[in-house]
């Protein structure tokens, strides 16, 4: 079975504070996506990847920087976390290219910025 | 403009009652793809059906059964005999050819089965 893992669940940061997000894959996808999830807005792509080092912007970039050094490891950085970020966090892979495969998510990590 | 349109924010059943959650799309390219996802209350999506454009064919699996029409642009979702287990955030998502493995969520539906 695909397992997406994230590194928390639950995490608590003040405003301005740095801010990892990582998460794992372990079915050797070359795509991987983070998403923000909020009430009424439904998941929104902030980045995604298709390669190792490679990173494309998704609908809603700004706030967020993105790191992919492993192909098996997707990291979300928030460079100075502010309460808007508060949210659910989300991430996926998915294997190869082209719009036909589905695509696998993590459990997400809820994200409160005080 | 929102690709995928889940107009259904919330719905309540009664347990054994069947349901449908709608899902419009829009997209101009000719070869895409739609899915169903079901988030419980523990966060983790799962996937649950993915169809092509080109086939139009209604799928059924168990209690599940999904409606696709070309011409409406939509892909609904029946349970049939909802049970408490079901209650969920159901997302359908949409993937074009044209945009590779993007994939563009609906806002979701909200399903509270009540016993």
């Amino acid at each position: 079975d695909v397992k997406v893992t994230q590194s928390s669940r639950y995490l608590v940061k003040r405003t301005g504070e740095k801010v990892f997000l990582e998460c794992v894959q372990d079915m050797d996808h070359e795509n991987m996506f983070w998403y923000r999830q909020d009430p009424g807005l439904g998941l929104r792509l902030i980045y995604f990847s298709y390669d190792v080092k490679m990173k494309e912007k998704g609908d809603i970039p700004e706030g967020y920087s993105v790191s992919r050094e492993k192909k098996e490891r997707f990291s979300l950085i928030l460079e100075s976390a502010s309460t808007n970020q508060t949210s659910m966090y989300l991430c996926a892979s998915s294997f190869g290219q082209g719009p036909y495969n589905e695509q696998f998510f993590g459990p997400g990590t809820r994200l409160t910025v005080l | 403009a929102q690709k995928v349109t889940q107009a259904q924010t919330e719905i309540s059943v009664v347990e054994k009652e069947d349901v449908t959650l709608d899902c419009v799309y829009e997209t101009r390219d000719t070869t895409y793809y739609l899915f169903w996802y079901k988030q419980p209350p523990s966060g983790e999506l799962v996937f649950l059906i993915r169809r092509n454009s080109f086939d139009e064919q209604n799928e059924i699996s168990g209690r599940y059964s999904w409606n696709f029409q070309k011409s409406t642009s939509s892909f609904n979702f029946t349970i049939t005999a909802s049970q408490v287990v079901d209650s969920a955030v159901y997302f359908c998502a949409l993937s074009e050819a044209l945009t590779g493995n993007q994939f563009y969520f609906g806002t979701g539906t909200s399903l509270t089965v009540i016993p």
